[in-house]
């Protein structure tokens, strides 16, 4: 079982719609968790983190942890074509040396007009 | 300034040449971060530097090495690089490095091997 899994897409979805975007994670003892965005040849910027189960919204974004279902997700509410880009979920994992980003593989999101 | 730095954008080299990346952030971050990323893939961790020392290294071959001048810098120097090592090479920072500090990463070096 990988890390960190999230369904590789695409997502097409249309314009002015809801994006949603999962992730479920291996480590039970995972704290934090974050969600990228990756323009194609560009860097990941960091849009979402969140600590505690349950909602957190930003603007158009919502994430959502569920601790027990070992599941974080990410909404796009009024999806726009510029949001069309690959979203990364990423997970703190506990190691014996440390603490470590882990992503997963990525969804690309695909917003028609 | 809420910005990393990363020089130059674009770098190509042979398998023979010594070459450094650069990363700089002004944040007061204590935490630095190479990460590599091939295409169509995540990124992956390579080397984490914690207040100026060197914490985590996920086993990278020796034609890579750190180096972390002060708490805003941190330098890869290359050597003897491989085509297979072609990709982007990020850099990031956070405030700590511990579970609860959002990494934010640079616009990336990309490095072709010939």
């Amino acid at each position: 079982q990988k890390e960190v899994e999230q369904n590789s897409g695409p997502l097409s979805v249309p314009e002015g719609a809801i994006a949603s975007l999962n992730c479920t994670y291996s480590d039970r003892g995972s704290q934090s968790f974050f969600w990228y965005r990756q323009y194609s040849g560009k860097s990941p910027e960091l849009i979402m983190f969140i600590y505690s189960n349950g909602d957190k919204e930003d603007g158009r974004f919502t994430a959502q942890l569920n601790k027990a279902s070992q599941y974080v997700s990410l909404l796009i509410r009024d999806s726009q074509p510029s949001d069309s880009a690959t979203y990364l979920c990423a997970v703190n994992l506990k190691r014996e040396y440390g603490n470590k980003l882990v992503f997963g593989a990525g969804t690309i999101l695909r917003v028609k007009s | 300034d809420t910005e990393v730095t990363q020089t130059p954008k674009h770098l190509v080299m042979g398998m023979t040449n010594k070459k450094s990346l650069k990363c700089e952030q002004h944040m007061g971050h204590r935490a630095m971060y190479w990460y590599k990323q091939k295409a169509k893939k995540p990124p992956e961790l390579m080397f984490v530097y914690s207040y100026e020392k060197l914490s985590i290294n996920e086993s990278v071959p020796s034609r890579f090495s750190p180096e972390c001048p002060n708490s805003s810098l941190l330098n890869l120097h290359l050597h003897a690089l491989q085509p297979e090592d072609s990709a982007l090479y990020l850099c990031a920072s956070s405030h700590l490095a511990g579970g609860y500090n959002e990494q934010f990463f640079g616009p990336g070096t990309r490095l072709t091997v010939l």
